[in-house]
């Protein structure tokens, strides 16, 4: 069965101070993997699809890259308003159109 | 203008009884989703429906059922609701070919007391 976990599951980053975010999975074979944002009480909102290893994608203060087995989610100097949930999904070629998801990381940038 | 609606936000209800949730999408998308996000924040498929037919079913208990009316609604109907059943329910739309892009409505809390 399809696994993907995320790491750290909280982030606590004061303003400026750059870090990264983990997502591993184990499919048995990738179609695409997706990174999402999450605000509170709302829903997810797209940000980033990586289709093979070596391939990055860059978004404001945000990137994201993809290895064989994980993806990182980079965030840039971030400011208060990136403090979102971060979710990490991954989609199985064999398995249509279903995304499997994280459990997300809580990231908090206090000002 | 709202891209994907879901009505009601919060929904409080006693163990056994019956109630539904609407979604409705204005993107002209050809697919849509059910998905519940427990107390973990871990957000699980239930449901997809391409044009009104039904093509993704995970393993949820039969007192679930979604009914399409067409490709612009996917409604959810839970019977007799238990005490697991409090969670939030997303509704999801995307186009059949870009489902890596799925638009994502605000989510309905419902607590059952």
């Amino acid at each position: 069965e399809d696994q993907v976990t995320q790491s750290p599951e909280a982030l606590r980053l004061q303003e400026g101070e750059s870090s990264s975010l983990n997502c591993s999975y184990t499919v048995s074979g990738l179609r695409g993997l997706f990174w999402y944002r999450q605000d509170p009480g709302k829903g997810p909102e797209f940000l980033f699809t990586l289709y093979s290893a070596g391939e990055e994608k860059e978004k404001e203060r945000l990137k994201a890259t993809l290895t064989k087995k994980e993806s990182f989610l980079h965030i840039t100097a971030p400011k208060p308003e990136d403090s979102a949930t971060y979710l990490c999904a991954v989609q199985e070629t064999a398995a249509g159109n279903k995304l499997t998801f994280g459990g997300g990381t809580r990231v908090l940038v206090k000002p | 203008d709202t891209a994907v609606s879901q009505t009601p936000k919060y929904l409080v209800t006693q163990m056994g009884n019956d109630k539904s949730i609407k979604c409705e999408q204005n993107l002209g998308h050809d697919t849509m989703y059910w998905y519940k996000q427990d107390s973990k924040k871990f957000l699980k498929i239930m449901f997809s429906y391409n044009n009104k037919e039904l093509i993704i079913n995970e393993t949820v208990p039969n007192r679930f059922s979604p009914k399409s009316p067409d490709k612009a609604h996917l409604n959810l109907h839970i019977n007799s609701l238990e005490l697991g059943d409090s969670a939030v329910y997303f509704c999801a739309s995307s186009l059949l070919r870009r489902t890596d892009t799925q638009y994502f409505g605000p989510g309905t809390r419902l607590t059952v007391l």
